[in-house]
């Protein structure tokens, strides 16, 4: 079946620190990949995106690139701010599955 | 601001009363699904509907009972819960209903439900 694999959290960074959160997956079919962050009290909201190999969702500062020998799509972003601090889902789908398929979540925790 | 509108925010019943959660998406999606989230864990899929049709059910217990009466409105009607149903349930919405593509789902904001 198909799978996500996250790191551990809590992440815990200073401001202005360079972010990577590792994801890695498993698939029976070609996926989409998908990041999502979750903010205190608040649903999913979709971060970024990549449909296929090689390439590189970005939004807001945040960047993953789907790499499909390595099985990845790690999140990186160059300078990590307090209003980061959420809760960082990695999330795969398969087309002809209406399912999304989750990891288990990556608490960043961003302090000044 | 999320293009997932669900109602209402935070929900307390007790075991014995009815009450249904809403959930309205106007961006023309045809495929809208009911998530449930327990803390510190990724959301669990309950249910699927394609077209205003259900088409995926996850084994969830019959006090949960999903209804879609038109393309933009999902509803999830709940009736005996027990106190382990407390979660923040999640609405969804995507634009391939078969399954197909590789379109995002989006999410509301949720609502909290406590059973007392």
């Amino acid at each position: 079946g198909d799978s996500v694999t996250q790191m551990e959290g809590p992440v815990t960074l200073s401001e202005e620190a360079f972010l990577t959160i590792n994801c890695t997956y498993t698939a029976t079919g070609y996926p989409s990949l998908f990041w999502y962050v979750q903010y205190p009290g608040e649903g999913l909201q979709l971060l970024l995106k990549a449909t296929k190999a090689d390439d590189k969702g970005s939004n807001k500062g945040f960047e993953a690139t789907y790499r499909k020998e390595t099985t990845s799509f790690h999140l990186e972003k160059g300078s990590v701010q307090v209003s980061d601090s959420a809760v960082y889902f990695c999330a795969l789908k398969v087309a002809g599955r209406r399912a999304l398929t989750f990891g288990s979540g990556t608490r960043l925790q961003v302090q000044p | 601001d999320t293009e997932v509108t669900q109602t209402p925010k935070h929900l307390v019943m007790g075991m014995t009363n009815k009450k249904s959660l809403k959930c309205e998406q106007h961006m023309g999606h045809r495929a809208m699904y009911w998530y449930k989230q327990k803390a510190k864990k990724p959301p669990e899929l309950m249910f699927v509907y394609s077209y205003e049709k259900l088409s995926i059910n996850e084994s969830v217990p019959s006090r949960f009972s999903p209804e879609c009466p038109n393309s933009s409105l999902l509803n999830l009607h709940l009736h005996a819960l027990q106190p382990e149903d407390s979660a923040l349930y999640l609405c969804a919405s995507s634009q391939a209903p078969g399954g197909e593509g590789n379109q995002p789902q989006h999410f509301g904001d949720g609502t909290r439900l406590s059973i007392l």
